[in-house]
């Protein structure tokens, strides 16, 4: 059984198209995240939702917009692809549960296995 | 500067050897992360700590928060351990707080 899946695995595009990666967990997480991870494999936070409510949007285009339809899901849709976009997205849950706002980062994150994005 | 610094950026060692890792941030924490990326590309998170050691099998991870520093050894390394270990740390930050990643380190073990 898969924890944390993402699809497509590998997506290719070309400029100004709009298109989305799914993610879904099956760990019964309160918290989900969006990572980038781009050619020279530096990670950096997007997105973190917190029980379908959006917590952290780190400095990201608002050409990218996540939707959490419920706990288990967070989606990353991304409007108008750049050549720029190119890159790895993680999605990650964790169990903590960030009311409030404490808690942030202090509990195991599981991973999925990342879209590959390339924009031509 | 960033505020998560890694040592050494690459490292090749032969199996069985001890390897040592470093990890040192300028931020105040209130946990410090430890992944594993797989040549194929997967994450997988070793070690969470906010204070003293952590085991796990072959791998400890200790952290000293007044030094600012962490480091992963890896004991009776094995051509399996090949991978980028990339450390992150969960800083105070606004109001929600942060999670800054380290470069990684990329780690090779020969036969």
């Amino acid at each position: 059984d898969t924890a944390v899946s993402q699809t497509p695995k590998y997506l290719v595009t070309q400029m100004g198209n709009d298109k989305s990666i799914k993610c879904e967990q099956n760990l019964g997480h309160d918290t989900m995240y969006w990572y980038k991870q781009d050619s020279k494999k530096f990670l950096k936070i997007m997105f973190s939702y917190n029980n379908k409510e959006l917590i952290i949007n780190e400095t990201v285009p608002n050409r990218f917009s996540p939707k959490s339809p419920d706990k288990a899901h967070l989606n990353l849709h991304i409007n108008s692809l750049e050549l720029g976009d190119s890159a790895v997205y993680f999605c990650a849950s964790s169990q903590v549960s960030l009311a409030g706002g404490f808690g942030w980062g202090t509990d195991t994150q599981y991973f999925g296995p990342g879209t590959r994005l390339t924009v031509l | 500067k960033n505020e998560v610094e890694q040592s050494p950026q690459n490292l090749t060692a032969q199996e069985g050897e001890f390897i040592t890792i470093n990890c040192s941030y300028s931020v105040g924490i209130s946990a410090l992360h430890w992944l594993q990326q797989h040549p194929g590309g997967g994450i997988v998170s070793l070690f969470m700590l906010s204070s003293g050691k952590k085991k796990h099998g072959r791998l400890i991870a200790t952290i000293n928060i007044q030094e600012k520093h962490s480091s992963l050894h890896i004991t009776a390394s094995h051509p399996r351990d090949s991978a980028v270990y990339i450390c992150a740390v969960a800083s105070y930050g606004g109001s929600q707080g942060n999670l800054i990643f380290g470069k990684g380190t990329k780690l090779s073990v020969k036969p």
